[in-house]
């Protein structure tokens, strides 16, 4: 089964809200992946976790924390946003070889 | 540095005809090599790597892509489009490190 699951589907917040968006495998992969995605354009990499530690942040602004509470989940926290910031936000997990993501359906995120 | 190049941002086939989308990477090194399919308003769905072995490598729903080491090229085929084919396809390198990095993606779209 290759199965990652997010929640919620659809998010609309303003930008004053705290929101937490939610990503959960059960493959065992051991590295968990944030991307957003505008309309028509590629997925941009945001974060990695690997072994539950943070391994890469994409420079994203702090607005944005991410969370890796045990190996099969991560959260990603959200905090005084802007409008530019809606788009697909998606979660990926891979084994422990790495080399092969596989992605979650995303949460669609709207900030008024 | 790795990079993706997939030619044509739009390509349109007849339901039945030869579905044929084309991406060229740049690596240093031997690279693993990804085609994902996006269907509207989900997250990325696998459809075929290359890793190491074979060249020719089979995917899901009758998709097969070969690498092609002397071209640079990992092109995408499919001998007879089907409606449900349509989509946002996205052609990818990773060489390791947790990081995918994605050509701009190729709307196939298909005529009955």
């Amino acid at each position: 089964d290759t199965e990652v699951t997010q929640t919620p589907k659809h998010l609309v917040m303003g930008m004053t809200n705290k929101k937490s968006l939610k990503c959960e495998q059960h493959m065992g992969h051991r590295a968990m992946y944030w991307y957003k995605q505008k309309a028509k354009k590629p997925p941009e990499l945001m974060f990695v976790y690997s072994y539950e530690k943070l391994s890469i942040n994409e420079s994203v602004p702090s607005r944005f924390s991410p969370e890796c509470p045990n190996s099969s989940l991560l959260n990603l926290h959200l905090h005084a946003l802007q409008p530019e910031d809606s788009a697909l936000y998606l979660c990926a997990s891979s084994p422990p070889s790495g080399e092969t993501q596989y992605f979650g359906p995303g949460t669609r995120l709207l900030v008024l | 540095a790795q990079s993706v190049t997939q030619l044509g941002s739009h390509v349109s086939v007849s339901e039945g005809a030869l579905v044929l989308l084309r991406c060229n990477y740049s690596s240093s090194v031997p690279p693993y090599l990804f085609w994902y399919v996006q269907y509207p308003n989900q997250g990325l769905q696998l459809l075929l790597k290359y890793t190491t072995g074979a060249t020719l490598v089979k995917g899901i729903n009758g998709f097969e892509a070969e690498f092609k080491k002397s071209e640079t090229s990992f092109h995408l085929t499919k001998p007879s489009a089907h409606m449900s084919d349509a989509a946002e396809y996205f052609c990818a390198v990773s060489t390791g490190g947790g990081k995918l990095i994605f050509g701009q993606g190729t709307e196939l779209s298909v005529k009955p």
